[in-house]
């Protein structure tokens, strides 16, 4: 049982790049996010997705975009990587979004942007 | 909007002792869940404690343990007999349990370093 694995655990990129951060989950769950952690900020919601097809934003979603074309997967893109989104990103799901159920983490993925 | 506040952004506990560490949150709703997450040097967030609003029997998992005043809005975490793996980063987070609700929201985490 995987539950829900990210891909790369690192990542180092130039400034204006792009690149998908990869998040799959085999527990069936409909609902999927995107976490992004700061020093001293705790977890920050980037956007997140209640079944296949359907995202929307969280609290800081500029500069990401997502889909959601399966229930197993849900990437984050970076659009044009700039050094402020040097951060780790933590993929979750839950089968509801509501607390009622537990929440799942991947492993995160630590993002340097030079 | 919700926020939540731990203020203290460090702490230590001798092994074997107990620990509390706190958390207050602000809200205008009266159905939630409160968490504890725990996140050692693997990075890794590991569901610790969960607590839901209308309850009012306070959370138990093994040596963790909750103190939720929903009035004063305030959700502690105690950690009795202290063990080494327990030193980690500690986060408190709400979720309103609505329809529509998504969003975790988090704490700024508190660290927890376990002495021997």
């Amino acid at each position: 049982n995987a539950g829900v694995t990210q891909t790369p655990k690192f990542q180092v990129l130039k400034t204006g790049q792009s690149m998908t951060l990869q998040c799959a989950q085999d527990m069936n769950h409909e609902y999927m996010s995107w976490y992004r952690q700061d020093p001293g900020m705790g977890l920050r919601l980037i956007h997140y997705s209640v079944g296949a097809g359907i995202t929307d934003q969280g609290e800081v979603p500029n500069g990401y975009n997502v889909s959601r074309s399966t229930t197993e997967d849900f990437p984050l893109r970076l659009l044009s990587a700039a050094p402020s989104q040097t951060s780790v990103y933590f993929c979750a799901s839950s089968y509801g979004g509501t607390g009622a159920t537990e929440a799942f983490f991947g492993q995160g993925t630590r993002l340097t942007v030079v | 909007a919700q926020t939540v506040t731990q203020s203290q952004p460090e702490m230590s506990v001798q092994e074997a002792e107990t620990v509390t560490l706190s958390c207050t949150y602000d809200t205008s709703e009266s159905n939630y869940y409160l968490f504890w997450y725990k996140q050692p040097p693997s990075r890794q967030m590991i569901l610790v404690i969960r607590q839901e609003a209308y309850k009012q029997q306070n959370a138990t998992e093994n040596r963790f343990s909750v103190n939720f005043q929903k009035a004063a809005k305030s959700f502690s975490l105690k950690i009795s007999d202290s063990q080494l793996g327990d030193t980690a980063m500690y986060f408190c987070a709400f979720i309103y349990s609505g329809a529509g609700s998504y969003q975790l929201t988090f704490g700024k985490g508190t660290k927890l370093s376990v002495i021997p």
